[in-house]
């Protein structure tokens, strides 16, 4: 059975750019959660979407924002990149049971 | 406000040795509780995992101890490996909607 995938696996921006990060969670799971893993630190939680549904999001301004599709598939934008933004993003999937990771995207702002 | 709290933020350990990371949390709420392993690059693995009606879980070296009067639980990796060095998060969830994480715990086994 397939994990969860994420991609691309890297991805480098210019500061002021847009970037979109890809989730394909676990078969049959229709929660998807997006983390934030700046290097050396812990997971910050982003966005949660479960059935198609935003379910709770993180301290994060608006720039960050995401959908999930009726795949269950989910996609994270970031708009107007800043440096700061550099980081390892995180997608979790569950169905009403522990959340799986995924291997994460490195997005490098420079 | 912090909803899980981990100690400590680094740990360096024999081989052999036990390692030992704590968390606490504050809402009585919460009904499951992960650790997760990360090597470098990598997204965290699910370890182990606990429910508040047992006090102690144990798979292979890794062991789950919880005191639910206290609010607290701890992994013990008994006979430590270098191949253990990594990062652990514990965590806590209500009914698996959203999960809190701890600020990690950066193990390094010396051989």
């Amino acid at each position: 059975e397939a994990g969860v995938t994420q991609s691309p696996t890297h991805l480098i921006k210019t500061r002021g750019q847009q970037a979109t990060l890809r989730c394909s969670p676990i078969s049959g799971h229709t929660s998807v959660y997006w983390y934030q893993q700046a290097l050396g630190l812990g997971l910050q939680f982003l966005l949660w979407y479960d059935e198609g549904e935003e379910r709770n999001r993180g301290n994060f301004p608006p720039r960050f924002s995401g959908r999930q599709f009726p795949n269950y598939s989910s996609e994270l934008n970031v708009n107007a990149l800043e440096l700061e933004d550099s980081a390892l993003y995180l997608c979790a999937s569950s169905l009403d049971g522990p959340s799986f990771f995924g291997q994460g995207t490195r997005l490098t702002v420079v | 406000q912090q909803q899980v709290k981990q100690s400590p933020q680094s740990l360096i350990v024999q081989k052999g040795g036990i390692s030992i990371i704590n968390c606490a949390y504050e809402n009585t709420a919460f009904d499951y509780f992960p650790w997760y392993q990360q090597f470098p690059g990598k997204g965290p693995a699910l370890l182990i995992a606990i429910r508040p009606d047992v006090s102690e879980k144990k798979e292979g070296r890794f062991t789950i101890s919880f005191n639910k009067s206290a609010k607290q639980f701890s992994l013990h990796i008994m006979d430590s490996q270098p191949g253990d060095s990594a990062t652990y998060f514990c965590a806590a969830s209500m009914s698996f909607n959203k999960f809190y994480f701890g600020s990690g715990t950066k193990l390094n086994v010396k051989p």
